[in-house]
C-alpha cells in the first residue's frame, strides 16, 4: 500500500515553455502533498505544501508564479513549471500524506521527475 | 525548518557486517517523528524506519534498527547483516507538527562484496 506515482518520469523541454508534472496517490487519499527539488548528490529541498482544495504554501525563496501548484482532488496534485529556463533543470519529487487512520504520519514519495530545460 | 545533521558523507561496509549511520537534530518541540529514508540509484525515496519521539522503545524493522536518544537529540541507524542491495544514499529526516520534513545532507553507503 501507500503508492505514489509521478508523471512524466522525465521530460526535456525548450527554454520558455511550461511543463506540468502530476503526482497521484494510487491507493490512499492524500489531504496534503509536498513538492521537493533535488540536485545531484544533494538532499531534498522542500518547495511547497499542497493542500486539497486550498492554495499551496511556498517555502521562502521559491517563486510561486514560476512553480504553480494545484491540488484539485484527494489523489492528485500538479506542479507546473512556467516559462522554464535551464536553471530550472532538476529532479522534482512529490510526496503524499495520508488521512488520519491511514498512513497519516508518514510521507510516501513518488519516483520523481527529471526535468531538463534546453 | 529544523536542522538535521548527518556528519558522515560516506560509509563503507563489508557484506554481512554492520554499519551505523549517525544523525543529530535540533528542535524545541517535544512531540515529533524521525525517519530514515533510503534513496538507491533509481532515486526513489524508500521509507526504512520511523520513530515517534514519545516512544522510549527504539524502532526496529528486520535488519534495520535505530538508537534514539531524545535528550541528546540523536537518532542513529544500524544496518545489520549488510547486503549489496543496501547500497544507497540514506537520509535522516525530522517531521515537525506541520508534517513538513527536514532532511539531513545524506550518507552514501557502499557495500563491499
Amino acid at each position: 500500500g501507500a503508492v505514489v506515482s509521478q508523471h512524466p518520469s522525465w521530460v526535456i523541454c525548450k527554454s520558455g515553455t511550461s511543463v506540468k508534472i502530476e503526482c497521484r496517490s494510487l491507493d490512499f487519499q492524500a489531504t496534503t502533498m509536498f513538492w521537493y527539488r533535488q540536485f545531484p548528490k544533494q538532499s531534498l529541498m522542500l518547495m511547497a505544501t499542497s493542500n486539497e482544495g486550498s492554495k499551496a504554501t511556498y517555502e521562502q525563496g521559491v517563486e510561486k508564479d514560476k512553480f504553480l501548484i494545484n491540488h484539485a482532488s484527494l489523489t492528485l496534485s500538479t506542479l507546473t513549471v512556467t516559462s522554464a529556463h535551464p536553471e530550472d533543470s532538476s529532479f522534482y519529487i512529490c510526496s503524499a500524506l495520508g488521512l488520519a487512520g491511514g498512513p497519516g504520519e508518514t510521507q510516501y514519495f513518488g519516483p520523481g521527475t527529471r526535468l531538463l530545460v534546453l | 525548518a529544523q536542522t538535521v545533521t548527518q556528519s558522515q558523507p560516506e560509509m563503507s561496509v563489508q557484506e554481512a557486517e554492520t554499519v551505523t549511520l549517525s544523525c543529530t537534530y535540533d528542535t524545541s518541540e517535544s512531540d515529533y517523528y524521525l525517519f530514515w529514508y533510503k534513496q538507491p540509484p533509481s532515486r526513489q525515496m524508500i521509507l526504512v524506519i520511523r520513530q515517534e519521539a514519545y516512544k522510549q522503545q527504539n524502532a526496529t524493522e528486520n535488519r534495520f534498527s535505530v538508537n534514539f536518544q531524545k535528550a541528546a537529540k540523536s537518532f542513529s541507524l544500524k544496518i545489520s547483516d549488510s547486503q549489496l542491495g543496501d547500497a544507497a544514499m540514506y537520509f535522516c529526516a525530522y517531521r515537525s507538527w506541520d508534517y513538513k520534513l527536514s532532511f539531513g545532507a545524506g550518507t552514501t553507503v557502499t557495500v563491499r562484496a
